[in-house]
């Protein structure tokens, strides 16, 4: 069963226009949450992470235990968005990470 | 800044060759972590070493092996490489912690005809 769910493949939405990239997650402890991307041509980087509770480059995530979501939000999303983004679970402690399969976010001009 | 380092951005070998991908950190960081990056499937882990010469197998050891002589270095062994294992190889390092941020290496393109 996958750990950390990324419903979407692909998104695709406008400049100007509110973007949700959406995760899940299944583990019945403590989890940590991140978020990573990679712009074309580029390593893959950290984002952000829920226990940091910051806004970077515009997105928030929240951390949603009720609901076992941790979706990756912006309100205007601009053309320098668009990259493969994935989330990333640590289980317990665990200093290794679980991922996504990521979804691919197009912003169009 | 961190500096993560793959030891070729590209590599083509044939079937049944035995394969070293190597990865080197300049941050004296204790975790290092391979990766493989397949469309649709995301990031599999498939060893992590928290020191030098201990290692743990990820979700997908099979057909792979690692090497940590030494704490800046980690190498991934394909003993005989298979066309199921052409894909885009990642090595990541961090430090102790499951808060910690992992940093990554550009990538190895291995492509095993």
């Amino acid at each position: 069963a996958q750990r950390v769910t990324q419903p979407e493949k692909l998104l695709s939405v406008f400049k100007g226009a509110p973007v949700e990239l959406k995760c899940n997650y299944s583990y019945s402890g403590s989890p940590e949450l991140f978020w990573y991307v990679q712009y074309s041509r580029q390593r893959l980087q950290l984002l952000l992470r829920h226990i940091s509770r910051e806004s970077i480059k515009g997105f928030t995530a929240d951390l949603n235990k009720g609901e076992t979501s941790f979706h990756l939000k912006k309100p205007f999303a601009q053309e320098e968005d668009s990259a493969m983004y994935y989330c990333a679970l640590s289980e317990g402690g665990s200093e290794k990470l679980v991922f996504g399969k990521g979804t691919k976010l197009t912003v169009n001009p | 800044d961190v500096k993560v380092t793959q030891s070729s951005r590209y590599l083509v070998k044939r079937t049944g060759e035995k394969v070293f991908l190597e990865c080197v950190q300049d941050m004296d960081h204790e975790n290092m972590f391979w990766y493989r990056q397949d469309p649709g499937l995301g990031l599999r882990l498939i060893y992590f070493s928290y020191d030098v010469k201990m290692k743990e197998k990820g979700d997908i050891p099979e057909g792979y092996s690692v090497s940590r002589e030494k704490k800046e270095r980690f190498s991934l062994i394909l003993e005989s490489a298979s066309t199921n294992q052409t894909s885009m190889y990642l090595c990541a390092s961090s430090l102790p912690g499951s808060t910690d941020t992992q940093y990554f290496g550009p990538g190895t393109r291995l492509t095993v005809l």
